[in-house]
């Protein structure tokens, strides 16, 4: 089965610009993550989404972040404006089930932001 | 509020000796719980998880663990670790009806000395 892919895998820009990164989740995983991760740190979640709803996006930085999952499939996650504490891996994950099932992830996507 | 803590930061140790990943959670109501493992520059992968029935759950690559209701433990362990599962280790928790959010702990460093 594949798993859940992520572009791109690095990307650099300068504060203020904005980027955008993709995720295809596995096929018929109702359940989509993105995570932050900070070198040295666990992974910190920033949205939740049931098929193409959103269950949680209590930690999201709602000013600079935004994040969408039309029909269901894939997604995409925006950062506009970057700034520079958004550098991090960006990490998509898939589970069949919610929190109850095993997550699958992605490569993720290292963003520095300089 | 429901939390995951992993006890060690960081856990040197020389091959072949045995190791034990401790991780704790907060509340007593139902939780299934998850160990992920990600290698230097890796995605995360599932380790093992306890989602009901025998407390003692076995996983990839030796490793087991044991859930402890009582003391709301999820310790990991491996009997003789190798160089190769010098890695980050990471505790995750769901809990009953919380959306089926998915918690993180910080992770702890195995670093595995020849």
């Amino acid at each position: 089965e594949a798993g859940v892919a992520q572009s791109p895998r690095y990307k650099i820009i300068e504060k203020r610009q904005s980027v955008a990164f993709w995720c295809n989740p596995i096929s018929g995983h109702a359940t989509l993550y993105w995570y932050q991760q900070i070198l040295g740190q666990g992974p910190k979640l920033l949205i939740q989404f049931q098929n193409n709803g959103v269950v949680d996006d209590s930690q999201l930085p709602k000013d600079r972040f935004s994040a969408e999952r039309l029909k269901g499939v894939d997604s995409t996650l925006k950062i506009q404006p970057a700034k520079l504490e958004d550098s991090a891996v960006y990490l998509c994950a898939s589970t069949l089930q919610g929190g109850v099932t095993e997550a699958f992830f992605g490569q993720g996507t290292r963003l520095t932001v300089v | 509020a429901q939390s995951v803590t992993q006890l060690d930061s960081q856990v040197p140790v020389f091959e072949e000796a045995p190791v034990e990943l401790r991780c704790n959670y907060s509340s007593s109501v139902s939780v299934y719980l998850f160990w992920y493992v990600q290698y230097p520059n890796q995605g995360l992968q599932l380790l093992l998880k306890y989602l009901s029935g025998s407390t003692l759950v076995k996983g990839i690559n030796g490793f087991e663990a044991e859930f402890n209701k009582s003391q709301t433990s999820f310790h990991l362990r491996k009997p003789s670790v190798h160089i190769s599962d010098t890695a980050e280790y990471f505790c995750a928790v769901t809990y009953a009806g919380n959306n089926r959010k998915l918690i993180w702990g910080l992770g702890t460093s195995l670093a595995v000395n020849p």
